[in-house]
């Protein structure tokens, strides 16, 4: 069992419309949580990343973390064909000192 | 510019070869890290090092050896073992009071035939 889960996608959102990715974790000692962007051939980007219960909003991106139901979210405000990429969603600090990523949620922003 | 250099962006070897990927970094990062991405998955840790001269297997350490005998660099080699090399490989590092928070370099695409 993937300790990390994510729908892999495609997600396909309209432009301008509110993108929403989703991401559920196994281990309950998992303390921190990253969003990266991934485009079609490169290396992830490090886009958000959040450690306490709620809302962190950065510029259009809103990482939203439940620790109760081992639930982290990625809302993305007024989607841009440029955000057509893959989302990965990591956490960290569970046993072994390293970051857990989930597959992946490939997202389409169409014009 | 600070940041994490991997060279070269495409490699191709034969099967039987071994190869190193280069990685360095300009971060003043303590640890670096390996992971190998396949067609359409997330990313898989091959080893880790949080401190010069020692490093730790990750969850697919198998025909992949590591040095680190500097702070700025951790070269990966793919051995003759590997049986499946044929993957984009990532480097990355974070500093160490925030070791979650990894950044990573443009990655290595190797094909072995």
């Amino acid at each position: 069992q993937k300790e990390v889960e994510q729908n892999s996608g495609p997600l396909s959102v309209p432009e301008g419309a509110i993108a929403s990715l989703n991401c559920t974790y196994s281990d309950r000692g998992s303390q921190s949580f990253f969003w990266y962007r991934q485009y079609s051939g490169k290396s992830p980007e490090l886009i958000m990343f959040i450690y306490s219960n709620g809302d962190k909003e950065d510029g259009r991106f809103t990482a939203q973390l439940n620790k109760a139901s081992q639930y982290v979210s990625l809302l993305i405000r007024d989607s841009q064909p440029s955000d057509s990429a893959t989302y990965l969603c990591a956490a960290g600090g569970a046993a072994g000192n390293k970051l857990t990523f989930g597959g992946g949620t490939r997202v389409l922003v169409k014009p | 510019d600070g940041g994490i250099t991997q060279s070269p962006k495409y490699l191709f070897r034969k099967e039987g070869q071994n190869v190193t990927l280069s990685c360095e970094q300009n971060l003043n990062h303590d640890a670096m890290y390996w992971y190998r991405q396949d067609p359409g998955q997330g990313l898989r840790l091959i080893y880790y090092s949080q401190i010069v001269n020692d490093f730790q297997k990750g969850d697919i350490a198998e025909g992949y050896s590591v040095s680190r005998e500097k702070k700025e660099s951790f070269p990966l080699t793919v051995t003759s073992a590997q049986k499946n090399p044929t993957a984009f490989y990532l480097c990355a590092s974070s500093a160490r009071d925030s070791l979650y928070e990894q950044y990573f370099g443009p990655g290595t695409r190797l094909t072995v035939t």
